[in-house]
């Protein structure tokens, strides 16, 4: 079973609309992102949380809002979707900071969720 | 400039050859420097990390950093048709008040039979 679970895995969606991205995770972490992956450009924060009242803007935050409704669930909005927006979406954890201290906590991603804005 | 370049390939490679995949990053500041491996329709996983330069070896993988030319290195020996992935390099950026992960844009390797 997977530990990070991304719904839905494909999504094709229309212009202004609204929609949700999913992620829950069983690895008792309390660090959780968001990224989108685009070709050519690689992985891009979003949104991430550090626990449930702890919640930040990445780098490419407009259009996006996120909701962190318990420390396993972490989600993704599109108040209006537009055609910009198409890209993969991965959902990560981590169970501490990343490079921090003598070693490396890994980010443990979900699988994705390929989203396309028509 | 961007704070990690990687090129995106693709690679197309035969079978047991020896594979070198790079990165290169402007900031000197950097001390750790990973290498993700993402399969298709996959999230990205960790491969190898290393701290500040020198060489890290696992099994078929050698992580290399040379700090002076600010250059990172994945070599992989006698390549396997399941190395097939996408490589990105990552660096954690501290950044308003915390370390995020700085992704380079991942190099599409095919290793053919």
């Amino acid at each position: 079973d997977a530990d990070v679970t991304q719904t839905p895995r494909n999504r094709i969606t229309k212009t202004g609309k609204r929609i949700m991205l999913e992620c829950s995770q069983t690895k008792g972490h309390d660090r959780m992102y968001w990224y989108r992956q685009d070709p050519g450009l690689g992985l891009r924060l979003i949104y991430y949380s550090f626990d449930v009242k702890d919640i930040n803007k990445g780098e490419i935050s407009d259009g996006y809002s996120v909701s962190r409704q318990a420390q396993a669930k972490f989600s993704l909005s599109l108040e209006s979707a537009i055609p910009n927006q198409t890209a993969l979406y991965f959902c990560a954890t981590s169970d501490r900071e990343v490079g921090q201290g003598g070693g490396h906590s890994p980010l443990h991603f979900g699988n994705g969720t390929r989203l396309t804005v028509t | 400039q961007k704070e990690v370049e990687q090129d995106p390939g693709p690679l197309s490679v035969p079978e047991g050859a020896i594979v070198s995949l790079n990165c290169t990053y402007s900031n000197s500041a950097f001390q750790y420097f990973m290498w993700y491996r993402q399969y298709s329709r996959k999230g990205p996983e960790l491969l190898m990390y290393t701290y500040s330069s020198g060489n890290k070896e696992d099994g078929r993988f050698t992580a290399q950093v040379d700090k002076s030319s600010k250059y990172i290195s994945l070599f992989i020996r006698d390549s396997q048709p399941s190395d097939s992935a996408t490589y990105l390099c990552a660096i954690p950026l501290f950044s308003g008040g915390y370390n995020k992960l700085i992704f380079g844009a991942g190099t599409r390797l095919a290793v053919h039979p």
